[in-house]
């Protein structure tokens, strides 16, 4: 399976506190993609970032990608109470043609 | 604000009966994708579409489950017979490949 793996399961952590999630792979990547999902909602995408990136950036978010390792991170800087949500990797099939997703981990983030 | 959206939000029937969701996609958009998303096994992909082709429905019960794409505007998923063990919330998606996908809001599946 090329499922990502994400740990995690779950996370509970305090407004402000930055919060780590972890994603390993099995299989070589094009790239590996972050969504979140808040409680009854779809998902939304966070980030992608490709096999020739190291890190990548946007806003209170930093993903890095170790393809040596097979993992990925993501962080969430100076978290908020909005910020609590699901959050799930994903990497390409060997089709080259889909997006499979983790199981994701469960972060909650309280006030 | 394009987005993709799924007809019914919720539905309640009863085993055996005929269910059909749809979905349209984000126009533009070369690949269309449903997953399910249950608390026991997560998000599994069922099927999905390139240029409305079907590519890949190995995720999906063969039986009773059947998905088309009828035009570039709506994709539809259909359950005849329902089980119980239905029950979950599926979610369409589109997008380009193995790029980012956009989903929809989910249509939520009750099967008594």
């Amino acid at each position: 399976s090329q499922q990502g793996e994400e740990d995690p399961q779950a996370l509970s952590i305090q407004e402000g506190e930055n919060a780590t999630m972890n994603c390993s792979y099995k299989t070589s990547i094009n790239n590996l993609q972050w969504y979140r999902q808040n409680s009854g909602r779809g998902l939304v995408h966070l980030i992608l970032i490709r096999s020739n990136e190291r890190e990548k950036h946007s806003g209170r978010l930093r993903v890095t990608l170790d393809t040596s390792k097979k993992s990925s991170s993501l962080l969430i800087t100076a978290s908020r109470a909005a910020d609590t949500a699901s959050y799930f990797c994903a990497t390409i099939n060997q089709a080259g043609t889909a997006l499979i997703f983790g199981k994701g981990t469960t972060l909650s983030v309280s006030s | 604000d394009a987005r993709v959206t799924q007809t019914p939000r919720d539905k309640v029937t009863e085993m055996g009966q005929e269910v059909t969701m749809r979905c349209q996609p984000i126009l533009g958009h070369n690949t269309v994708f449903w997953y399910r998303q249950t608390m026991m096994q997560g998000l599994e992909l069922l099927a999905y579409f390139r240029n409305r082709a079907p590519l890949d429905d190995s995720g999906m019960p063969k039986d009773r489950f059947s998905a088309e794409m009828p035009d570039a505007t709506l994709a539809t998923l259909k359950i005849q017979p329902s089980e119980p063990r239905d029950s979950a919330v599926y979610f369409c998606a589109s997008g380009f490949g193995g790029e980012t996908q956009y989903f929809g809001p989910g249509t939520r599946l009750l099967v008594l």
